[in-house]
């Protein structure tokens, strides 16, 4: 079973829209993290934002913000004000157990959404 | 401030040939990590480190070995190259503080085995 379902292939948003991704999980364990990264057509991963499973309140930084639904096992990435520079791929990822535990070397990737924002 | 330096950024090996990614952090992360990128496949991991001198597997572990040297350095090699390890290699460091995990990536290396 995938441990991080990324189910939108390709994205598409008018500049200064905003845009939702979409990233659903699986896990047993009670302690967990999960990341956003964007990565452009230059190749590198650029570290967006960060949810830990017991953060009450959902992430925000800048226009980036993470709609985390423990319930649903969703941690989504909104993107509010596209820029054109934003368009890039994004993947979703997830360490599971504490971050001081022994099972925090272990980030699982999904495998990511281009998002392509017109002009 | 450099964060994540891998090198090289592009190599071309012959099956059986044998290549080391060099990958350093000057961020003094604990954790250190290298993934693999393959078009479909999302970034899977080879192998990581959580302190220097610890080195444990990851998801897709075979046909490499790696080497923490130091808390700033830790190295993947290829021994015996094969096609299936054509892809783009990614190092990692990784920090918490306060509750709020960042991860830091390299530029890549752009590997092709032919």
């Amino acid at each position: 079973a995938q441990k991080i379902t990324q189910t939108q292939p390709g994205m598409f948003v008018q500049e200064k829209e905003a845009v939702t991704l979409d990233c659903t999980y699986d896990t047993s364990d009670q302690s967990y993290g999960l990341f956003w990264y964007k990565q452009p057509s230059s190749g590198e991963m650029i570290f967006l934002i960060y949810q830990g499973s017991y953060d009450e309140q959902n992430a925000t930084e800048g226009r980036y913000s993470l709609n985390f639904q423990k319930a649903r096992k969703s941690a989504n990435l909104v993107i509010s004000a596209s820029q054109l520079g934003d368009s890039a791929m994004y993947f979703c990822a997830m360490r599971e157990g504490a971050a001081g535990g022994t099972s925090y070397g272990k980030l699982t990737f999904g495998q990511g959404t281009i998002l392509t924002v017109h002009p | 401030n450099a964060g994540v330096t891998q090198t090289p950024k592009f190599q071309v090996l012959k099956t059986g040939q044998s290549m080391t990614l060099q990958c350093a952090q000057d961020m003094n992360h604990n954790s250190m990590y290298w993934y693999r990128q393959d078009p479909g496949m999302g970034l899977r991991l080879i192998y990581y480190s959580a302190s220097e001198g610890t080195t444990d597997k990851g998801e897709v572990p075979n046909g490499y070995n790696v080497s923490r040297l130091n808390k700033r350095e830790f190295s993947l090699r290829l021994e015996s190259a094969a096609p299936s390890q054509t892809s783009v290699y990614f190092c990692a460091s990784r920090v918490t503080r306060m509750g709020v995990t960042e991860a830091f990536f390299g530029q890549g290396t752009r590997l092709t085995v032919v």
